[in-house]
């Protein structure tokens, strides 16, 4: 089992939708949860990162985070082609634990 | 956000030679800094993490002496590829933490090509 797992997409949403991703993590003893964007051939964006279980609102950005179930996940309302990137969630232990990414695609 | 800014953003160089890239932590006083590789289409892979004035720590499967990591300052870290081969070519990117956070933030990045 990856110490962080994310569905690695595509995941297509229509331009206005919400886009919801999502991300497991194996160490139950992790505190500090992460999300990065990545567009094609640039270096990863801190979007938010949660420490506490429950939501986490930024514009039109939620995190979402849940211990008991070790899931952290990532709303983003009103989608906008500018979106369309690969999301990387992270649990810090020290270093980052980083997943796959998510590929994101929004259409107009 | 703080910045981080890298050096070159890209460079092109023969095999065999060596290639010195710069990372900055330009608002922020970086305890610890990072060095990933990323190869297209992957995700990003941790080389290094290094503490200001330390010996840096390698991942697994990482050759230190290829890899040559120096964080003299708490704004400054440098990676030297030396020898470089063409597997060598790739993109490499720094990140920056400051003390007492656990916040991560990245530079642009470097495209190495070895020709």
């Amino acid at each position: 089992q990856k110490e962080v797992e994310q569905n690695s997409g595509p995941l297509s949403v229509p331009e206005g939708a919400i886009a919801s991703l999502n991300c497991t993590y194996s160490d139950r003893g992790s505190q500090s949860f992460f999300w990065y964007r990545q567009y094609s051939g640039k270096s990863p964006e801190l979007i938010m990162f949660i420490y506490s279980n429950g939501d986490k609102e930024d514009g039109r950005f939620t995190a979402q985070l849940n211990k008991a179930s070790q899931y952290v996940s990532l709303l983003i309302r009103d989608s906008q082609p500018s979106d369309s990137a690969t999301y990387l969630c992270a649990v810090a232990r020290g270093k980052l634990i980083f997943g796959q990414g998510t590929e994101l695609s929004v259409k107009p | 956000g703080a910045v981080v800014s890298q050096h070159p953003s890209w460079v092109i160089c023969k095999s065999g030679t060596s290639v010195k890239i710069e990372c900055r932590s330009l608002d922020f006083q970086a305890t610890t800094m990072f060095w990933y590789r990323q190869f297209p289409k992957q995700s990003l892979m941790l080389m290094a993490t290094s503490n200001e004035g330390s010996k840096a720590t390698y991942e697994q499967g990482v050759e230190k002496d290829k890899f040559l990591i120096n964080h003299a300052s708490l704004t400054l870290s440098t990676l030297t590829v030396t020898s470089a081969h063409p597997e060598d070519s790739s993109f490499y990117i720094c990140s920056a933490r400051g003390d007492h956070s656990y916040e991560q933030y990245f530079g642009p990045g470097t495209r190495l090509t070895v020709t």
